[in-house]
């Protein structure tokens, strides 16, 4: 069965510092995995996707990377700021079947304080 | 503008009534789904569309309906044979590999 594991669960930080979460995976055959910011009472929104030959990927102070062997993802938030606050999900999808169906994370609660 | 737009944004139920979540998108996506977000969980699929005219259920469909009679319109009922449905209910269509959510809607069973 497809799952994917994020840690942690929660995570605290000050405004200014960095972060790293992580993503870890076990679907087959592997087809790209995306990392998704969502806030509080709001819908997810998507901010990198990785594919198989991909190791890093920016978006702003978002780096996402990905390790294929060891299927692992993380995404560091660089210089926190307090609009970072939120959940992040990671996702994963394979290439079997006809269906897009891909395996959601819990998320990660990233809060930021002042 | 183009998005997903989902409507109510908060809707209440009383015990052994049906309601109806809408879903309507503009970005001519052929595939939508519906997840149900609860606190501490990752999204759990309920159902979902690939084309007009057909679905299939997800891992959690029981006590959910939906129909695709038009390609913008995905629609939700939660029904009063689903005995614990608070929860926070997303919408979603696909474009290649990404998924794009609409805003939620927040049901509460009074």
């Amino acid at each position: 069965k497809n799952q994917v594991e994020q840690s942690p669960q929660s995570l605290i930080i000050l405004e200014g510092k960095n972060c790293t979460l992580q993503c870890n995976y076990t679907v087959s055959p592997f087809s790209n995995l995306r990392w998704y910011k969502q806030d509080t009472g709001r819908g997810p929104v998507s901010l990198t996707i990785m594919t198989f030959s991909e190791n890093t990927k920016s978006n702003g102070r978002y780096t996402a990377t990905l390790d294929a062997d060891t299927k692992q993802s993380s995404l560091h938030i660089t210089a926190s700021q307090l609009s970072d606050s939120a959940s992040y999900i990671c996702v994963v999808s394979d290439t079997s079947g006809g269906s897009y169906i891909p395996t959601f994370g819990r998320g990660t609660s990233l809060i930021v304080h002042p | 503008d183009g998005g997903i737009t989902q409507s109510p944004k908060y809707l209440f139920r009383k015990e052994g009534q049906n309601v109806t979540l809408s879903c309507e998108q503009n970005l001519n996506h052929d595939a939508m789904y519906w997840y149900r977000q609860d606190p501490g969980q990752g999204l759990r699929l309920i159902y979902y569309s690939q084309i007009v005219n057909d679905f299939q259920k997800g891992d959690i469909a029981e006590g959910y309906s939906v129909s695709r009679e038009k390609k913008e319109s995905f629609p939700l009922t939660v029904t009063s044979a689903q005995k614990n449905p608070t929860a926070f209910y997303l919408c979603a269509s696909k474009d290649y590999n990404e998924q794009f959510f609409g805003p939620g809607t927040r049901l509460t069973v009074l």
